[in-house]
């Protein structure tokens, strides 16, 4: 049981490059989230999923989309990366909607140049 | 919207003494408000939760407190350790859409 998996654990990107931050996770859990942590101010949802074939925006979406095709792999894609999308990203899961653990991944240090 | 405020930022303790974070939310339907410590570096891990109907919870050292009327939360560290150093995020799961939002976080550091 690996728990919430984030790949990769450091990226450096180009102003204007698209990438994709794969989070899996094998708990099948219902609900997985994406946040991103900026200093002083917290973590902020970015996208968010309550299930296979279902998404929703947070409170910071553009620039990001999801996709979630299976339970188990929520992936987050930046369309074009700009030097604001740098951050710290955690993919987060749990079981549901009644108030269950949230599990967070180990994070994603991105940096746009 | 729907927003988590904490407060305060920052706090120093002396070893030994309490410390005590506070949040408010804005949605009255908030049904589970988890605690979470993240040290340097590391992914944020739950330390203690509560949902709505109940007032307080304990865990050894730890415990929070909830008033649904006020819409407030708090964290309350006792016999605070130098391990007890880290930032701590409140959160709050809004019922209508299932969001969980955090508040912005609290810089704990216990004073030898």
């Amino acid at each position: 049981n690996a728990g919430v998996t984030q790949t990769p654990k450091f990226q450096v990107l180009k102003t204007g490059q698209s990438m994709t931050l794969q989070c899996a996770q094998d708990m099948n859990h219902e609900y997985m989230s994406w946040y991103r942590q900026d200093p002083g101010m917290g973590l902020r949802l970015i996208h968010y999923s309550v299930g296979a074939g279902i998404t929703d925006q947070g409170e910071v979406p553009n620039g990001y989309n999801v996709s979630r095709s299976t339970t188990e792999d929520f992936p987050l894609r930046l369309l074009s990366a700009a030097p604001s999308q740098t951050s710290v990203y955690f993919c987060a899961s749990s079981a549901g909607n009644s108030g269950n653990t949230i599990y967070f991944g180990e994070g994603s240090w991105l940096t746009v140049v | 919207g729907e927003n988590v405020e904490q407060h305060p930022s920052t706090l120093s303790v002396q070893e030994g003494d309490s410390a005590v974070i506070k949040c408010t939310y804005s949605d009255s339907a908030s049904n589970y408000f988890p605690w979470y410590k993240q040290e340097l570096g590391k992914r944020p891990q739950l330390i203690i939760d509560i949902r709505s109907n109940v007032g307080e919870k304990k865990d050894q050292r730890i415990a929070v407190t909830l008033n649904k009327t006020a819409k407030h939360f708090s964290l309350h560290i006792t016999e605070t350790q130098p391990e007890d150093s880290a930032v701590y995020f409140c959160a709050a799961r809004m019922n209508r859409d299932d969001k969980i939002i955090f508040g912005k976080g609290t810089r704990l550091h216990i004073l030898p």
